[in-house]
């Protein structure tokens, strides 16, 4: 499966400041997928980045507030926007497995700790 | 939503076998069954996962009923180590995964 790299691990961030979350795969991959998982809660999925297209959102995320680049196939950020306590949680990023080896699984980075104060 | 229902959390005695169960009820004839787990302050790791089959890989053994709306993912011979959130999930080719709140398994010595 892929190996994924998470920059940074972790992070302070003061409110209204910004934070861009970096996410480099081993393997090109067609899909790459952000998740949130805010404090003592499950996974939440933000949005799917495909390369060369914008990124598609899930509800209650927008782009505003989560802006995501894809420049290639083994690359893709993400962005949180003018940042309050909220937005305290864990990013996580994720990619599609192969296909060819019967629907595997997503595989995910270490993930981002980022912290609002 | 989650298209699954665990059990919140469990204990297992370290060296037996941890069965965890998932119930799944409305699952399509084309979806699968898989299962993740996440060690504290770490990233998801994929476990097993399968169709209407049993599987077993060198982690673990999932069974899963022949009507397929239930399944239980079991751990050999759990260790300290295992202890962790376990998520099953249900998703059909294409589809994102989509997260519950799992079951917390608790191995104690």
């Amino acid at each position: 499966s892929a190996v994924i790299s998470q920059k940074p691990s972790r992070d302070i961030c003061q409110r209204g400041t910004s934070l861009t979350i970096q996410c480099q795969v081993d393997s090109q991959v067609t899909m790459m997928f952000w998740y949130r998982q805010q404090p003592g809660q499950s996974l939440t999925l933000i949005a799917t980045a495909n390369q060369g297209s914008e990124a598609t959102y899930e509800s209650g995320f927008v782009i505003d507030k989560f802006p995501i680049s894809r420049p290639n196939l083994t690359f893709s950020t993400l962005t949180v926007s003018n940042m309050s306590p909220e937005d305290s949680s864990i990013y996580l990023c994720s990619v599609d497995g192969d296909r060819a080896i019967d629907n595997y699984g997503y595989t995910f980075g270490s993930g981002t700790r980022l912290t609002v104060v | 939503d989650a298209k699954t229902t665990q059990p919140t959390s469990m204990d297992c005695a370290e060296g037996r076998a941890a069965n965890l169960p998932c119930n799944h009820s409305t699952i399509s004839g084309n979806e699968y069954v898989y299962w993740y787990r996440q060690i504290h302050s770490q990233g998801p790791q994929y476990i097993i996962h399968g169709l209407k089959n049993n599987e077993t890989n060198e982690m673990a053994s999932l069974i899963i009923t022949e009507d397929r709306k239930s399944s239980t993912l079991i751990l050999p011979h759990a260790t300290l180590r295992d202890t962790a959130v376990y998520y099953c999930i249900v998703r059909g080719y294409g589809q994102n995964f989509v997260f519950g709140p799992g079951t917390r398994l608790s191995v104690l010595p």
